[in-house]
């Protein structure tokens, strides 16, 4: 069955570092992933999406890449800052359909 | 645009109770979702529709149910709350494109005793 891997515990680092996120996958091949940010107590709000022929996506101070030979996005923040603490959910396209399957989220937190 | 809106934001079932939880839309989105999320399992798909009047199962269907009678609303019921039940519940809705960027609402915690 497909599978979708985030690191459980939180990832906790000082404002201004680069925030590095990662999102395994097994068992198929999606033709594309999604981002997206949960705050406590709302939604995921999409952030980013990327297609299995993009190795790189970028937006602001946000870049997403997929390697479909090791089966991982990763997903980082550069210059982070404590507005960015939330959880972040790995979500890739299921099968050939428009579903998609979560996974549980990393929680970032990051320090003044 | 008040984008996806959940009614209630809380609700507290005791066993054997039913309910509703109504989901709406104001985007024009063909696809609708109905998620539940548990503490260290992630969003899972209970049921989805892809336009009015058409539901199908997700992943976790079994014990609710759903109606989409108009387009910018998607219903979930429970016919008779267990503790299991017990979650957070998500409505999520998408265009029909290439992309399917979900938006989400803002969540209804259930709590059943």
């Amino acid at each position: 069955s497909q599978k979708i891997e985030q690191n459980s515990e939180a990832l906790n680092i000082q404002e201004g570092k680069t925030a590095t996120l990662t999102c395994n996958y097994t068992n198929y091949s999606p033709a594309y992933l999604q981002w997206y940010r949960q705050d406590p107590g709302r939604g995921p709000v999409f952030l980013l999406l990327i297609r299995e022929n993009e190795k790189e996506k970028r937006k602001e101070r946000l870049k997403v890449t997929f390697d479909t030979t090791l089966k991982q996005s990763l997903f980082h923040i550069t210059a982070s800052q404590p507005a960015d603490s939330a959880t972040y959910l790995c979500a890739p396209r299921m099968d050939s359909s428009y579903k998609l399957i979560f996974g549980s989220g990393t929680r970032l937190l990051v320090r003044p | 645009n008040a984008g996806v809106t959940q009614t209630p934001k809380f609700r507290v079932l005791k066993t054997g109770q039913s309910m509703t939880l109504l989901c709406a839309q104001d985007m024009n989105h063909e696809y609708m979702y109905w998620y539940r999320q548990d503490p260290g399992m992630g969003l899972r798909l209970i049921h989805y529709s892809v336009g009015e009047g058409t539901t199908a199962k997700g992943e976790v269907p079994d014990g609710y149910n759903v109606s989409r009678l108009k387009k910018q609303n998607f219903l979930l019921g429970l016919e008779s709350a267990a503790p299991s039940q017990t979650s957070v519940y998500f409505c999520a809705s998408s265009y029909a494109s290439d992309s399917y960027e979900q938006y989400f609402g803002p969540g209804t915690r259930l709590t059943v005793t």
